[in-house]
Order: C-alpha cells, then structure tokens, then sequence
C-alpha cells in the first residue's frame, strides 16, 4: 500500500516570498492534515480537512497561510508571504475517519526562510 | 483549549535501561490516546489506547493509561541505541488530534 505522498522535500527561500506543498494521502483516507513541527516541538494542527470540507482551522494562520483539498483527495499549503518564523517541517498525515484512529504520516517538507 | 503535556523533556540512559516516558493531558471529549516514535523523519504509530488499566505491549515496549488521574506512560526496558528517537504522545478529543511537546530519548552504548 503506498504511503502518504509529500513534496518537495526541501526548500529553502528567502522572506517574503510564496511556497506551496503538495501532499497525497492514502487512497481512500477521508481524513487529511496539515501539521507544523517546528525543531524541538511537537507538531502543531494548521488545518484538517475531511473530504474537501474543512473541519478545524483555527490555527492556521490565515493572513499568509492557505490550504485547499479541491476534490477530497491530495491537498495543497501555500504560505504567502512565508517570516522566517515558518521555518520548520510541514507534516501531512491522513486517516480513515476523523480524530480517533492512526494518523499516517508522510515523510514532511522541510521549510528554511532566510 | 485541549493540552497534552510530556515529561521529561529529555533523557540520556546507556543500553540495558528501563525508561518510563509521561504524558499527562486535559481536554474535553477525549477518545484516545497514541503514542508515536519519530526518528529523523515522520512519526511511526507504536500505540493507540482508549481504556484506563488496560496495558498494550509490544515487544519492549509497553504502555497504559489512566483515565482518571488523566495520564499515560509508555515503558521501554533492555533500551537499545536503535530506540533513541523523539516520543510523541497525542490525544484524540472530539474530531481533533493534539501532539505534546515529545521526550527526547537518547540512547548510549
């Protein structure tokens, strides 16, 4: 079974300037979220969609960051203007039902704003 | 707002150790409670608890959680350097998934 699908793996740009993630997640997961990890954190919630309806997204921060799951299966995360307070890895997971069940991680994108 | 909390920060024990991990949490409408293992790269499921008292095991890994007094501890004994890793503890509560800060754990030969 393939996994959760993410890319790119690494970038690196400077403040400012616009980013957008691309993630896959398991075929047939209702369930797909964006996590941030800053290094040394745990990560935290930006959005989580079931279907293409979001459920919760109240720690996205919505003056930079947008995320869309048109047709219910792969997402995006852009962050436009990305602040070097962005730095960190965005983690996408999925899962078959919301919240109770394993979340299945992707392998992360690796964000540097310098 | 829901909280899950870890303790300790971080830990350095040499192989053959017993650690106990802690994870302590308050939220509304809990469903579960996992625990997850990341290395370098994304977290991997170890554990997924729903019922206090009831202990999950595998291997040398083993984990319980307490309903009541709103915690959880994930147990690793004969600890390996292939077991250093960060450990997440996360909690289900309603339809949203919220991660603690994670244990370092490292491991010397």
């Amino acid at each position: 079974e393939a996994g959760v699908a993410q890319s790119p793996r690494y970038k690196i740009i400077e403040k400012r300037q616009s980013v957008a993630f691309w993630c896959n997640p398991i075929s047939g997961h209702a369930t797909l979220y964006w996590y941030q990890q800053i290094l040394g954190q745990g990560p935290k919630l930006l959005i989580q969609f079931q279907n293409n309806g979001v459920v919760d997204d109240s720690q996205l921060p919505k003056d930079r960051f947008s995320a869309e799951r048109l047709k219910g299966v792969d997402s995006t995360l852009k962050i436009q203007p990305a602040k070097l307070e962005d730095s960190a890895v965005y983690l996408c997971a999925s899962s078959l039902g919301q919240g109770i069940g394993e979340l299945f991680f992707g392998e992360g994108s690796r964000l540097t704003v310098l | 707002e829901d909280k899950v909390v870890q303790s300790p920060l971080s830990l350095v024990v040499h192989e053959g150790d017993t650690v106990t991990l802690n994870c302590s949490y308050e939220v509304t409408n809990f469903r579960s409670l996992l625990w997850y293992k990341q290395e370098k790269k994304a977290p991997t499921f170890l554990f997924m608890l729903t019922s206090s008292g009831i202990e999950k095991k595998s291997g040398r890994l083993s984990s319980i959680l307490d309903k009541k007094e709103l915690f959880s501890i994930l147990n690793i004994t004969a600890t390996q350097t292939g077991d250093s890793a960060v450990y997440l503890c996360a909690v289900s509560a309603g339809n949203m998934l919220t991660f603690g800060g994670g244990t370092r754990l490292m491991v010397k030969p």
